[in-house]
């Protein structure tokens, strides 16, 4: 199976602030990548499909990057609804793994 | 509307069987794939079990032997039936539209149904 490794776990930032992610896949995925928010007790919400290209419906000071083996999650003006938790999922081959998840709180 | 609907959660002993139902609304399953994820009280996501569209199964190491997923197409619905269950497998069972159109991100989830093992 391939390992997803998100960094940081978790981080506390402000309203206003730039947030970056990481996710880094044991082994190549090009950019079979995905990521989510979720909020307690909710299902995850899709944001970002293929690396870098946005969701339906989705904020655009939300943004993916990244191929191969490492991606980011940018969050760009981060706003009050945006304190969550988000996961990362390399979506090349099944199991579809997950990143262990980072909380995003409020500093 | 596209939406997936669980039910079929509880609470059962260790060994013991459930099955899980997700009923489709506004697509098709027999064009789509669908998967179930869980989430352990408190941990990450997990993929177990996904049902490609031409009938295609996969499973997690975790519940490779143990648990089974299938679907209805008359009835639009896909099943999760768990069989020995430990008190691993734990957690909130989400069915989830794994997307074509997203590469493969899931586009469409349930409202998850929450499974306990527990004597």
């Amino acid at each position: 199976d391939i390992q997803m490794t998100q960094s940081p776990s978790s981080v506390s930032a402000s309203v206003g602030d730039r947030v970056t992610i990481t996710c880094r896949a044991s082994q190549g995925i090009t950019t079979w990548l995905a990521w989510y928010q979720q909020k307690p007790g909710k299902a995850p919400k899709l944001l970002i499909y293929a690396a870098s290209s946005l969701q339906s419906g989705v904020p655009s000071r939300f943004g993916g990057s990244g191929s191969g083996t490492d991606f980011t999650l940018t969050i760009s003006t981060l706003q009050p609804e945006d304190f969550a938790t988000y996961f990362c999922q390399q979506t090349n081959s099944f199991p579809y793994t997950f990143g262990q998840g980072t909380r995003l709180e409020i500093k | 509307e596209v939406r997936l609907v669980e039910s079929g959660g509880g609470l059962i002993q260790p060994g013991g069987s459930l099955r899980l139902s997700c009923a489709a609304s506004g697509f098709t399953v027999s064009s789509n794939y669908v998967s179930w994820v869980r989430q352990a009280p408190g941990k990450g996501l997990e993929s177990v079990s996904i049902i490609y569209s031409g009938g295609t199964t996969y499973y997690a190491d975790s519940v490779k032997g143990r648990f089974t997923i299938s679907r209805d197409i008359s009835k639009s619905t896909v099943y999760l039936q768990m069989n020995s269950l430990r008190a691993e497998d734990t957690a909130v069972y989400y069915c989830a539209r794994v997307g074509i159109a997203v590469a493969n991100g899931v586009d469409v989830w349930g409202q998850g149904t929450t499974v306990t093992v527990s004597s």
